[in-house]
């Protein structure tokens, strides 16, 4: 079973379009991560949510919107695409930090955004 | 977080140790060394993490200098299926706040492992 999972895989969009991606995590943590990584392979941190609390919030547009219907879904939410936003978006989840635990974060396959 | 300081590349043959260096100087007291890799088209994945002693797993050997300064992964038999982007991150753990929880990932150093 697929711990951290995605949909889509692959997502080839215009412009201007509105888009999703869905994240699920069947591994039980309590906060979920967006990451963007762009054509230079820079791999940066966009959200966290924590128990379904938006813990972190890096310098990301407006246009991209996070929502965590519950513990074990993380999506994201992009409007009016650009051509800025194309790039490998990953999921991952962790544990929740606290003394002993090794914090290791999970990350999803990746889905591959494309606007054109 | 510390900025970490890693070759862009390395390469090492199949069946040899594979040692990946990362330079930490300005680390602080509660901040733990955690690597990671990203093999092709793949999301990264754990490998490791130390404070200040040694630690091996099943996947690697992290050693750590005394003055926490630098550290260095060990594959001790690399594999084809190593081949990857090894990412070297410092960062505090445990804790509140939201910068605890998060990943800076820096450009990593690619591994080659040939045959």
């Amino acid at each position: 079973d697929t711990a951290v999972s995605q949909t889509p895989k692959y997502l080839v969009t215009q412009m201007g379009n509105d888009k999703s991606i869905k994240c699920e995590q069947n591994l039980g943590h309590d906060t979920m991560y967006w990451y963007k990584q762009d054509s230079k392979k820079f791999l940066k941190i966009m959200f966290s949510y924590n128990n379904k609390e938006l813990i972190i919030n890096e310098t990301v547009p407006n246009r991209f919107s996070p929502k965590s219907p519950d513990k074990a879904h993380l999506n994201l939410h992009i409007n009016s695409l650009e051509l800025g936003d194309s790039a490998v978006y990953f999921c991952a989840s962790s544990p929740a930090l606290g003394a002993g635990e090794r914090n290791e974060q999970f990350f999803g396959p990746g889905t591959r955004l494309t606007v054109l | 977080d510390a900025k970490t300081t890693q070759p862009p590349s390395m390469d090492c043959a199949e069946g040899r140790a594979a040692n990946l260096p990362c330079n930490h100087s300005t680390i602080s007291g509660n901040e733990y060394v955690y690597w990671y890799r990203q093999i092709h088209s793949q999301g990264p994945q754990y490998i490791i993490h130390g404070l200040k002693n040694n630690e091996t797993n099943e996947m690697a050997s992290l050693i750590i200098t005394e003055d926490r300064k630098s550290s260095t992964l060990i594959l001790p038999h690399a594999t084809l299926r190593d081949t990857a982007v090894y990412y070297c991150i410092v960062r505090l753990r445990g804790g509140s706040g939201g910068s605890n929880y998060k990943l800076t990932f820096g450009k990593g150093t690619l591994l080659t492992v040939n045959p």
